[in-house]
């Protein structure tokens, strides 16, 4: 099993719809939680840390469930300019381990 | 824009050239990191620097060398690489070490795109 999965999609959502989609831990140790986002041919970029239960900041929400082992990323009111793949990353405490990222395509 | 530049921005060499690549940060930050990107594939960890001394280096095989002459420079020094070594390499910065501190950001350059022939 990775230590980190994520469904590499793409999702493709028109526009204005509500999208989630999930990443899984493996190490129940791990000690927060973060999602970037990468556009195209693009640096990765915070998005948002993930706090004790979840974090919101504006149409995005992440929340984590620690007895399943997986936080998700919730976007209501997409926007084309959301078009991009989201990263997933683990902090173990003594390093961070990355997901391969979901691909999140938003149709007119 | 961010505080991390990378140059150069796309590369292409040939498996006996040598080549460096170049990163900077202007973040006052004091940990720096290599990493690599392959498509579809999870960034991987090549080197980690704190304060100029290198914490990390992830049984990256010999052909990548770093340099880190100070907290706002990096290097990474290549030589007779192979054509699986082509790929987007990306430098980032944080203000404490990430993995180690709860909730450190790194920031990314833009990456470098190398192609080996």
């Amino acid at each position: 099993r990775k230590e980190v999965e994520q469904d590499p999609g793409p999702f493709n959502v028109p526009e204005g719809a509500t999208v989630a989609f999930n990443c899984t831990y493996s190490n129940s140790a791990s000690q927060s939680f973060f999602w970037y986002r990468q556009d195209c041919r693009k640096e990765p970029k915070l998005l948002m840390s993930v706090y004790s239960s979840g974090n919101e900041d504006g149409r995005f929400t992440a929340q984590l469930n620690r007895a399943s082992q997986y936080i998700s990323l919730l976007i209501r009111d997409s926007k084309l300019s959301d078009s991009a793949t989201y990263l997933c990353v683990v902090n173990l405490g003594y390093q961070l381990i990355w997901g391969a990222g979901t691909k999140l395509i938003i149709k007119p | 824009e961010t505080g991390v530049t990378q140059t150069p921005r796309h590369l292409v060499m040939g498996m006996t050239n040598k080549k460096s690549l170049k990163c900077e940060q202007h973040l006052g930050h004091n940990a720096m990191y290599w990493y690599k990107q392959s498509a579809k594939k999870p960034l991987e960890l090549m080197f980690v620097y704190n304060f100029k001394e290198q914490t990390e280096n992830n049984s990256v095989p010999s052909r990548f060398s770093p340099e880190c002459p100070n907290s706002s420079h990096l290097f990474l020094h290549l030589h007779t690489l192979q054509p699986e070594d082509s790929a987007l390499y990306l430098c980032a910065s944080s203000s404490g070490l990430a993995g180690v501190t709860p909730y450190n950001e790194q920031f990314f350059g833009p990456g470098t795109r190398l192609t080996v022939l």
